[in-house]
């Protein structure tokens, strides 16, 4: 099964700070790359889709990027309902599989 | 808009089996595929399988291989979720969620509100 890794595993910062967020994965997955949200209590939401296709509704600070094995979320001016834990996911090959979450804190 | 909503809570005791529903509407059922995605407590989350809503083939993680089973009625557009042997360590939130093409590419894009299952004896 292909592997996906963040880094970081959590991270702290403040209002209005940009934000990355890196995800590799132990093989190439072309552009099959997405990214969720999650609140506490709550589903997760898609943020970005191939990498770099914002979802409907998905503010534009949020972008994506990043090819081959090495993709990252970038939070553009953190606020402070984006406090919560992201997830890269590879839809390349099955099994699907998720990395093992960036938890974001907004001081 | 895709609407995903799930069956409610289940307890169950070790060597039982679960059985969660995932009622979709609001898109063409058999436009979309649905997976399902388990989260243990304080966990990250897992990729458990799919089916596919045009002829019902489904593809599992192998971590789950020969106890799941995922089913689908197209006269009512629900899916059903069966998880068998259960164990302590399948006490999680269990999340439907559907995934489609849009111009070639595959995203997985609404998500139900998930069903806490708690295996306890």
């Amino acid at each position: 099964a292909i592997q996906l890794t963040q880094s970081p595993s959590s991270l702290s910062a403040s209002v209005g700070d940009r934000v990355t967020i890196t995800c590799r994965a132990s093989q190439a997955i072309r552009n099959d790359l997405g990214w969720h949200q999650q609140k506490p209590g709550k589903a997760p939401k898609l943020l970005i889709y191939a990498v770099s296709n914002l979802q409907s509704g998905v503010p534009s600070r949020f972008s994506g990027s990043g090819s081959g094995t090495d993709f990252t979320l970038t939070i553009s001016s953190l606020q402070p309902e984006d406090s919560a834990t992201y997830y890269c996911l590879q839809d390349f090959d099955y099994p699907w599989t998720f990395g093992q979450g960036t938890k974001v804190e907004v001081k | 808009q895709v609407q995903l909503v799930q069956s409610g809570t289940e307890v169950k005791k070790p060597g039982a089996s679960v059985r969660i529903s995932c009622k979709a509407s609001g898109y063409t059922f058999s436009t979309y595929y649905i997976n399902w995605v388990r989260q243990a407590p304080g966990q990250g989350l897992q990729w458990m399988g799919i089916i596919k809503s045009t002829d019902g083939t489904t593809t599992f993680s192998q971590k789950f291989q020969g106890r799941l089973t995922v089913t689908r009625d197209t006269s009512t557009t629900t899916v059903f979720m069966e998880l068998s042997s259960l164990r302590s360590e399948d006490t999680g939130v269990y999340y439907c969620a559907s995934s489609r093409y849009l111009d070639g590419d595959e995203l997985l894009d609404s998500w139900g509100q998930g069903t806490l299952v708690t295996v306890s004896s």
